[in-house]
């Protein structure tokens, strides 16, 4: 298992432009979960999905949205770039939540906005 | 508020030596307690998760306690390794009734703990 994948590594985007950070998982799991990490900061929540088909919000989703057509894949779209959204995304994915629902985190995406 | 604190921010520690990382919290109502590791440029990983019954849990050099009563846990390397070098992030659980998301996770800051040879 590849677990999760996230793509790209790295990205530059001038103020304004859009792009999608791409999630991937192999291991069957319903939820999944996009996160910011600003440094010396906590991890925040941005978007999650608990199914295809279904999204909600987490603690700072503006400026982002999410889709998720199939349990595999959840894009996060950043529509107008601000540099205020420069971080480190991270997705991740787990079972349903009940006792031991271990996130598996991917490796992350290191996004600058200028 | 539900928060997470974390002690010490950063610690220096020689290879082979053991340490003791704090996690403070006022989570309610609790659900579980987890610790990552997480090493420079890449994602957490989980080490343990321990639930309101359990009061320690180990893997391999790691153990960690969970002390309910006075909302403590603190996590335990065993004769360290240079590949021990990270952050060791805390992160509790608390039941949510948010519809299709029954759980909230409340992330610490961390500790940054450096193992020099």
């Amino acid at each position: 298992n590849a677990g999760v994948t996230q793509t790209p590594k790295f990205r530059i985007l001038k103020i304004g432009q859009s792009m999608t950070l791409q999630c991937t998982q192999d291991m069957n799991h319903n939820y999944m979960y996009w996160y910011r990490q600003d440094p010396g900061m906590g991890l925040k929540l941005i978007y999650y999905s608990v199914g295809a088909g279904i999204t909600d919000k987490g603690e700072v989703p503006n400026g982002y949205n999410v889709s998720r057509s199939t349990t595999e894949d959840f894009p996060l779209r950043l529509e107008l770039a601000a540099p205020s959204q420069t971080s480190v995304y991270f997705c991740a994915s787990s079972h349903p939540p009940g006792g031991r629902d271990e996130q598996y985190f991917g490796p992350g995406t290191r996004l600058t906005v200028t | 508020k539900n928060q997470v604190e974390q002690s010490p921010q950063s610690l220096i520690i020689l290879e082979g030596k053991n340490c003791t990382l704090q996690c403070n919290y006022t989570v309610s109502p609790f659900s579980n307690l987890r610790w990552y590791k997480q090493d420079t440029g890449r994602g957490p990983v989980s080490l343990t998760i321990m639930t309101f019954s359990e009061n320690t849990k180990s893997n391999g050099r790691y153990t960690a306690t969970l002390d309910a009563d006075t909302k403590q846990s603190s996590l335990h390397i065993t004769a360290s390794q240079l590949s021990d070098s990270a952050s060791y992030i805390c992160v509790v659980s608390a039941v949510s009734f948010n519809a299709g998301n029954n759980r909230k996770l409340i992330w610490g800051l961390g500790t940054s703990l450096a193992v020099n040879p």
